[in-house]
């Protein structure tokens, strides 16, 4: 089992839509867990960090679900400007340093 | 305007050439971090400097050769490249190596292009 999972897509979806995504891990010592977004030939950004109790930015909801491994993103009121990949980040322990690991990627398209 | 600068944007260069990729960063960060990311592949993770000292080198073959003379700067040595190599070198940034957490996550630049032909 890959260390971080996500559906590639692409999902596309029109605009005023909402649309989730998950990503599971397989390491359950992971402790922090980050969403990154990265636009077509262009650096990852920092989206938002993902706390255990869930948070939300805007249109934007992160949740964790540490029993069954897996976080998800939850967009509301799609824009066209939120079409890019979205990159799921975790790491896998709190204890010593240790690499974040990135996922392959969701795509996202809204459509007009 | 990003914290993290890199350049060249773009190189290409043939099997033979000896290239450096430069990165500086200026948001006071301690821990700077080569990634290669391919076509369809994850973002991997090459390098990882803590106050200029290597702490991780992922098994990265020995053409690839970083260097970093201070905190704020981080090279990678380019020398025999193979075409597969062609990918988009990321560099990045995080206040601290350890506990990566949610105050403490990396930046990355905007990346250099390589095409080895």
């Amino acid at each position: 089992r890959k260390e971080v999972e996500q559906d590639p897509g692409p999902f596309n979806v029109p605009e005023g839509a909402t649309v989730a995504f998950n990503c599971t891990y397989s390491n359950s010592a992971s402790q922090s867990f980050f969403w990154y977004r990265q636009d077509c030939r262009k650096e990852p950004k920092l989206l938002m960090s993902v706390y255990s109790s869930g948070n939300e930015d805007g249109r934007f909801t992160a949740q964790l679900n540490r029993a069954s491994q897996y976080i998800s993103l939850l967009i509301r009121d799609s824009k066209l400007s939120d079409s890019a990949t979205y990159l799921c980040v975790v790491n896998r322990s709190n204890s010593g340093n240790t690499p974040l690991v990135f996922g392959k990627g969701t795509r996202l398209s809204v459509i007009a | 305007e990003t914290g993290v600068t890199q350049t060249p944007r773009h190189l290409v260069m043939g099997m033979t050439n000896k290239k450096s990729l430069k990165c500086e960063q200026h948001l006071g960060h301690n821990a700077m971090y080569w990634y290669k990311q391919s076509a369809k592949k994850p973002l991997e993770l090459m390098f990882v400097y803590n106050f200029k000292e290597q702490t991780e080198n992922n098994s990265v073959p020995s053409r690839f050769s970083p260097e970093c003379p201070n905190s704020s700067h981080l090279f990678l040595h380019l020398h025999t490249l193979q075409p597969e190599d062609s990918a988009l070198y990321l560099c990045a940034s995080s206040q601290d190596w350890g506990r990566l957490g949610s105050g403490n996550t990396i930046y990355f630049g905007e990346g250099s292009w390589l095409t080895v032909v």
